[in-house]
């Protein structure tokens, strides 16, 4: 079945860039994403890509994907106490009308 | 747009009850919307997809006389946890998808006495 691994920690210092790496399996994964989920709340898509591109960028969010390794990163620039919080990275083969494989979550802390 | 919203935010029940919990899509329809489940400090697991109209697809390992996922409108997606025990406590967050993304509640805190 799918599998799709993540770190589970990561600490950054303010103003520093942040990147949150992901691993998957299933070769068949055509959609990639990354969700935030803040404390006691639900999940926010932040950004996503297709499988045929290697890189997406969207303000202070960059997306890398290597699909011959299987490996996915989420970095973002200039990181504020805002964006603390625990970062799933999912994968889907068709977009929205199927259900996503989530990996365990990278807990981003934030220090001063 | 794209606003999924769920009722209650939390809830606490003795164990033996039932609880339903609602999944609505605010601002469009939702062909099919997902049940799943996120254990604490744990990733979210799928417990069921429901299609408007027919009978939820339930994933392996969830009991589905447990877990009854009512999907009556393109709107409203209800979930009822029958005769529920400790071990059911979770954070249950419902998805929803008009034809394409997946848009998430803000989730139910369920706790079980």
């Amino acid at each position: 079945g799918e599998d799709v691994e993540q770190s589970l920690f990561l600490s950054v210092r303010e103003g520093d860039s942040s990147v949150i790496n992901c691993t998957y399996t299933d070769s068949s994964s055509t959609y990639l994403y990354w969700y935030k989920q803040e404390p006691g709340a639900g999940l926010q898509l932040l950004t996503y890509i297709f499988s045929n591109m290697d890189m997406k960028q969207d303000q202070r969010l960059t997306v890398l994907l290597n699909k011959k390794d299987k490996h996915l990163s989420l970095r973002i620039a200039d990181t504020q106490t805002g964006d603390s919080a625990i970062y799933f990275c999912a994968e889907s083969i068709n977009f929205g009308n199927e259900k996503l494989t989530f990996g365990t979550g990278t807990r981003l802390t934030i220090i001063p | 747009g794209a606003v999924v919203s769920q009722h209650p935010s939390w809830v606490i029940c003795k164990s033996g009850t039932s609880v339903k919990i609602e999944c609505r899509s605010l601002d469009f329809q939702a062909t099919t919307m997902f049940w799943y489940r996120q254990f604490p400090k744990q990733s979210l697991m799928l417990m069921a997809t429901s299609n408007e109209g027919s009978k939820a697809t339930y994933e392996q390992g969830v009991e589905k006389d447990k877990f009854l996922i009512n999907h009556a409108s393109l709107t409203l997606s209800t979930l009822t946890v029958t005769s529920a025990h400790p071990e059911d406590s979770s954070f249950y967050i419902c998805s929803a998808t008009p034809s394409e993304g997946q848009f998430f509640g803000p989730g139910t805190r369920l706790t079980v006495l």
